[in-house]
C-alpha cells in the first residue's frame, strides 16, 4: 500500500484565500485524523472520522475550518478564509479501528499564511 | 479523561550511550500504549505498542518499552543511541472506550551527540 497520501506537500497563500488540504487514507481504514502541528501548541488534533462520519470536532478551532469526507478513500480540510497564524504543518493519519489503534501519519503538508 | 505526560522536553546524549524516554499516562481503563517517532520534516512513525500481555514491547529500529501499571508508565528504553535516532519521540494513550482516538503527549526531542 502507498500509505496515507497528503496534497500537496507544501503551501504558500496569501491572507484571506481559501486552502483545500486534501488526504487519501490507507485502503480498508476505517478512521481518519487530521491534526495540525505547529512549535508552540504543538500536535493538535483537530477533527477524526469514522466511516465517513465526523466523531468529534472539538479540536476544529474556528468557523473558518471545516472539514470533510465524502467516501472511504478522500478527505478535505478547508480553511476559509486564511490567516497567518494558521501557518502550521497539517497532518492526516488512519487507522484500523478496534483492537488496532495505532495510526499512520501521512508527510504532511506545511502551509504558510502570509 | 485520559492524557499522557512526557516530562522531558529535550533530551541530549551520546552516541552509543543508553537511553530512557519517560512517559505517564492517565487511562480509566487498560490502555492500549504507543510510542512514535518524527524525523525532521516527517509524519509521525509507530516505533511499537501495547495492546496486552507480555509488559515489554519490543518494536522497530531496536527500541522496546515497559509498561508498568502500578506506575502509570510506558517508558521507552534503547540500549545504545546512534546519531539516526536523532527525532522526536511520542508517546500516545488511546482503547476501546475512547471510539479509536489515541491522546498524544507533546513529545520529547532527543539530541544525539557524536
Amino acid at each position: 500500500d502507498a500509505g496515507v497520501i497528503q496534497s500537496p506537500r507544501h503551501e504558500v497563500t496569501e491572507m484571506g484565500q481559501e486552502v483545500t488540504l486534501r488526504c487519501k487514507p490507507i485502503s480498508g481504514h476505517d478512521y481518519l485524523f487530521w491534526y495540525r502541528q505547529t512549535m508552540m501548541r504543538g500536535l493538535e488534533l483537530l477533527i477524526y472520522f469514522n466511516n465517513n462520519v465526523p466523531i468529534d470536532d472539538s479540536g476544529m478551532p474556528e468557523d473558518r475550518f471545516s472539514a470533510k469526507m465524502p467516501n472511504a478513500s478522500f478527505s478535505t480540510l478547508k480553511i476559509q478564509p486564511s490567516e497567518p497564524r494558521d501557518s502550521a504543518v497539517y497532518f492526516c493519519a488512519s487507522s484500523l479501528g478496534g483492537r488496532s489503534d495505532e495510526q499512520y501519519f501521512g508527510p504532511g503538508t506545511r502551509l504558510t499564511v502570509t | 479523561a485520559q492524557s499522557v505526560t512526557q516530562p522531558d522536553i529535550h533530551i541530549t546524549v551520546s552516541e552509543g550511550a543508553s537511553l530512557e524516554l519517560r512517559c505517564n499516562y492517565s487511562y480509566g481503563a487498560t490502555p492500549y500504549l504507543f510510542w512514535y517517532v518524527q524525523s525532521p520534516g516527517q509524519g509521525l512513525q509507530l516505533l511499537l505498542k501495547y495492546f496486552s500481555g507480555d509488559t515489554l514491547v519490543q518494536g522497530i529500529k531496536g527500541f522496546e518499552a515497559e509498561f508498568k501499571r502500578s506506575q502509570s508508565s510506558f517508558n521507552l528504553r534503547k540500549p545504545s543511541v546512534h546519531w539516526s535516532d536523532a527525532a522526536e519521540y511520542f508517546c500516545a494513550v488511546g482503547g476501546r472506550t475512547n471510539a479509536g482516538k489515541s491522546t498524544f503527549g507533546d513529545g520529547t526531542t532527543l539530541t544525539v551527540k557524536p
